[in-house]
């Protein structure tokens, strides 16, 4: 199975908006509502950020948003902060029940 | 609040098996609901589904991993293993192990993860 697709890297200063896609297919992105996001920091594990493609875990910050059109699914966090600086990964369902990630974005905070 | 941790060897030759353990607290594998995950990254590259089970012994694996993968679990012992064979250098990794939600199929648990290396 092929990973979604990702932008490799993404920047903005303190207080903007950015936004990360993550590309896929109909028998991925588009054909369910499983889509998630985790952020990782250096040396960490990955963290739940979004699931069902756009609810939040408690605890997750309101800065962290996304949405879904066709095959593409999006994050958008604003009000960036220099702790946000991480890397951040896209994950779907697929229609031969396996999961899938995208492979990755990195995020700098300028 | 439940906490995952992989255990096994840091070194593996090519050719053999990889093995790795998973150690749940916190929450019952038994209970249902839920997924036990693998899941790898090479150094300094994205993260990769390697597979699941769930309770009922059920398991999905990655497609390109699928003839050498095979993952288990223990109940008596709260933990699931993965096994890994014919390994090679590209099998190089931090090897994560997550609780994955039944319904909505999302990690929301997730291991320190294990670095895994294959060299003679």
């Amino acid at each position: 199975q092929s990973a979604l697709t990702q932008p490799a890297s993404v920047s903005g200063s303190p207080g903007q908006s950015i936004t990360i896609s993550c590309t896929g297919t109909s028998s991925d992105i588009g054909g369910y509502n499983f889509v998630s996001w985790y952020q990782q920091h250096p040396g960490k594990a990955p963290k739940l950020l979004i699931y069902e493609v756009l609810n939040r875990p408690s605890g997750v910050s309101n800065r962290f948003s996304a949405s879904k059109s066709g095959n593409t699914a999006s994050l958008t966090i604003s009000g960036l902060q220099a702790e946000d600086e991480a890397d951040y990964y896209c994950s779907s369902y697929t229609s031969t029940t396996t999961l899938v990630f995208g492979g990755g974005t990195h995020l700098t905070v300028l | 609040q439940v906490q995952l941790q992989e255990s096994g060897p840091g070194l593996v030759k090519p050719s053999r098996t990889l093995s790795l353990t998973c150690t749940v607290s916190g929450a019952s594998i038994s209970s249902g609901g839920y997924y036990w995950s693998w899941i790898r990254q090479p150094a300094g590259k994205g993260l990769e589904w390697i597979g699941r089970i769930y309770i009922t012994g059920s398991t999905n694996y990655n497609p390109s991993l699928k003839s050498r993968v095979t993952i288990s679990v223990d109940t008596s012992k709260n933990q699931f293993s993965l096994k890994l064979s014919s390994v090679t250098a590209a099998d190089t990794a931090v090897y994560f192990c997550a609780r994955e939600d039944g319904q909505w199929l999302y990690f929301d648990s997730w291991g320190q993860g294990t670095l895994v290396t294959v060299s003679s």
